[in-house]
């Protein structure tokens, strides 16, 4: 129940276009969903987040979409560029309360590659 | 957002030995966190680090393994003790304010390579 499946591993992609990572959960606790971006030496980076009472939060190029009812949560990148190439990681956090407040499950990871 | 640094950046060390890990934050936080990232992997939580009191483990996480102290809010150390190759990761220390859905924030990460 404390899983994150991510999906897809890897994804490679065209300058331009639009990539797309998908998150799914168990555990009903979860209420807030973060996205991080990593790149190669260096720690996570918050990228953006959501919490389960909105469908959708677009910060820039980056939008999260979210749906409680199957616990599923997206990423996508508009117009990817070069320079998103990275590790991209979703994680969940329970909510306050006890010994779990403040734990991120992160998912297995994505390896965005984008072409020029 | 916190600036987190961590010290050393990056060691190899010998089997049977000890590192320690600092993690200095550049405000006070509440919440402190120690994760482990294996080569191409996903972060782990370790242990959470708590002011004052013994730090709260994860399962599958020793103290006597990994004992952590934190002696103020703005500092933590976590040791990696006898340690084996399959040691051999990044550790990553991450703050968290007080408030409900406060952004959690990552350090640079110290790599670890156990010969």
């Amino acid at each position: 129940q404390q899983q994150v499946k991510q999906s897809p591993q890897s994804l490679i992609v065209q300058k331009g276009g639009i990539s797309i990572i998908n998150c799914a959960y168990e555990n009903t606790a979860f209420d807030y969903f973060p996205w991080y971006q990593q790149f190669p030496g260096k720690g996570p980076a918050l990228l953006i987040a959501i919490r389960p009472d909105v469908s959708e939060k677009k910060e820039g190029r980056f939008t999260i979409s979210f749906n409680k009812s199957a616990k599923q949560f997206s990423l996508h990148i508009m117009d990817s560029q070069p320079g998103d190439s990275a590790t991209y990681f979703c994680a969940a956090r329970r909510s306050p309360g006890g010994t779990s407040y403040g734990k991120l499950t992160f998912g297995q990871g994505t390896i965005l590659t984008v072409h020029p | 957002s916190a600036v987190i640094s961590q010290k050393p950046s990056r060691d190899i060390c010998q089997r049977g030995t000890s590192l320690t890990i600092q993690c200095q934050v550049d405000s006070q936080v509440t919440m402190m966190f120690w994760y482990r990232q294996q080569p191409g992997q996903s972060l782990t939580l370790i242990a959470t680090a708590n002011q004052g009191s013994e730090a709260t483990y994860e399962s599958g996480f020793v103290i006597d393994k990994f004992p952590i102290s934190r002696p103020n809010l703005t500092f933590s150390t976590l040791t990696v003790s006898n340690m084996s190759p399959e040691d051999s990761s990044i550790y990553l220390c991450s703050v968290e304010g007080r408030h409900r859905y406060n952004e959690q924030f990552f350090g640079p990460g110290t790599r670890l390579t156990v010969l």
